[in-house]
Formats: structure tokens, sequence, C-alpha cells
């Protein structure tokens, strides 16, 4: 089973709204990640997560905000977003091999998809 | 000049026939290599994996790396409409988490 599960499959918001996005996966990877998707580009590489610790920040804006609570589990939280952060924001992970931060991680497998607008 | 190129497209092929579909890159040091396939509005699928120069089958599709020419291909026989995707190559060094993908191929398979 190589599933990532993503919620919730769209989502609406204003510019003043606080929302959260949910990547679930049951794999037991111990590296998680979000990609921001827009139309007819490839996936741009925001966090990683290795063992519950934030191991990338690819400068991304402080509206948003990851967090690890599990190995299993990983939150986007959003707030006083921008109409040009509307995009499709992608969930992966992988394996990590070896132990600790920085080795060599297999491939990563893709959720979904949350289909994000904001007015 | 970008890391990865890849010809956007769109592709556009009758059933049956034999795709290629290719991505260079410019940094020798890449050692990992991926083939993604996105169906419009949903979040791409992993097709192929590699990490050594040489071919790889699964099933339909086939996936060939040269790193001294620093070129990947991708080739998928027998073609189906279903076929009809998005193909991102991706790539990454050996010690590294981010992925670095191509622009993405647009492919369309007509009955």
């Amino acid at each position: 089973d190589t599933e990532v599960t993503q919620t919730p499959k769209h989502l609406v918001m204003g510019m003043t709204n606080k929302k959260s996005l949910k990547c679930e996966q049951h794999m037991g990877h111990r590296a998680m990640y979000w990609y921001k998707q827009k139309a007819k580009k490839p996936p741009e590489l925001m966090f990683v997560y290795s063992y519950e610790k934030l191991s990338i920040n690819e400068s991304v804006p402080s509206r948003f905000s990851p967090e690890c609570p599990n190995s299993s589990l990983l939150n986007l939280h959003l707030h006083a977003l921008q109409p040009e952060d509307s995009a499709l924001y992608l969930c992966a992970s992988s394996q990590v091999k070896g132990l600790g931060l920085g080795l060599p991680l297999d491939t990563q497998y893709f959720g979904p998809g949350t289909r994000l607008t904001v007015l | 000049q970008k890391e990865v190129e890849q010809d956007p497209g769109p592709l556009s092929v009758p059933e049956g026939a034999i795709v290629s579909l290719n991505c260079t890159y410019s940094n020798s040091a890449f050692q990992y290599f991926m083939w993604y396939r996105q169906y419009s509005r949903k979040g791409p699928e992993l097709l192929m994996y590699t990490y050594s120069s040489g071919n790889k089958e699964d099933g339909r599709f086939t996936a060939q790396v040269d790193k001294s020419s620093k070129y990947i291909s991708l080739f998928i026989r027998d073609s189906q409409p279903s076929d009809s995707a998005t193909y991102l190559c991706a790539m990454r060094l050996y010690n590294t988490d981010k992925l670095i993908f191509g622009t993405g191929t647009r492919l369309q398979v007509f009955p």
C-alpha cells in the first residue's frame, strides 16, 4: 500500500481566514513533504520533515506554517493568504534510509492534493 | 539554464503507438531518476525509479538513463487513451531530500 491521503480535497477561503490542510500516511515513512503546484507547472517544494523535525524550509512565507504532530501526520496551517497562493497543495512521504537527518532518502509518494482557492 | 529540461508538448499520438518522453539535465551529480504520471487535477503517481545507467522495464513502461549524456527517457509501448496525462521527470542528488522536476510533458493518446 503506497497511499498518502489528504483532506480536504477542495478548500475556498478568504484572505482573513485561518484553515489547515491535513496529510496522513501509514507506510511507516519517516520523511514527509509539502509541495505547491500551480497550473501547468511542476510541484515546488515548500517544507520537508524528517523524523518529525523540520529539515527544509524553502523560504516559504510565514503565512504558511507546517506542523508534524507524529510520524503519520502532517499539517499545513494557513493564515492571511493571498489570492496568488491559490494552487494545488501536495503532500508526499518517503522512507528514510539510515538514522537521523541528512541521510539518503528513498523516492517520494504523493497524495491526491488539496485544491486551494483564496478569494 | 534550467537544471532539468523537458519538452512541455503536447504530444499527440494514436492508440497503440510507442511514445518516447525525454529529459536532459545539467548537473552530473544527480544520482536518482524518477518518472511520475499526473492526471488532470490529481497528485503525481510514481511510475519508474532508477539509479543507474541502462534500462529498467515494468510492463509497458521502460525507463532509460544515460548518465554520460545526462539524458533520461521513458518509453510507453502500446499506448492507450488512459495514458493521456502529464509526465514529469524528477531527479535528486545522493544525499538530499529535494526532488528537481522537469516542467512535464502533456501526452494525448487518441483512439
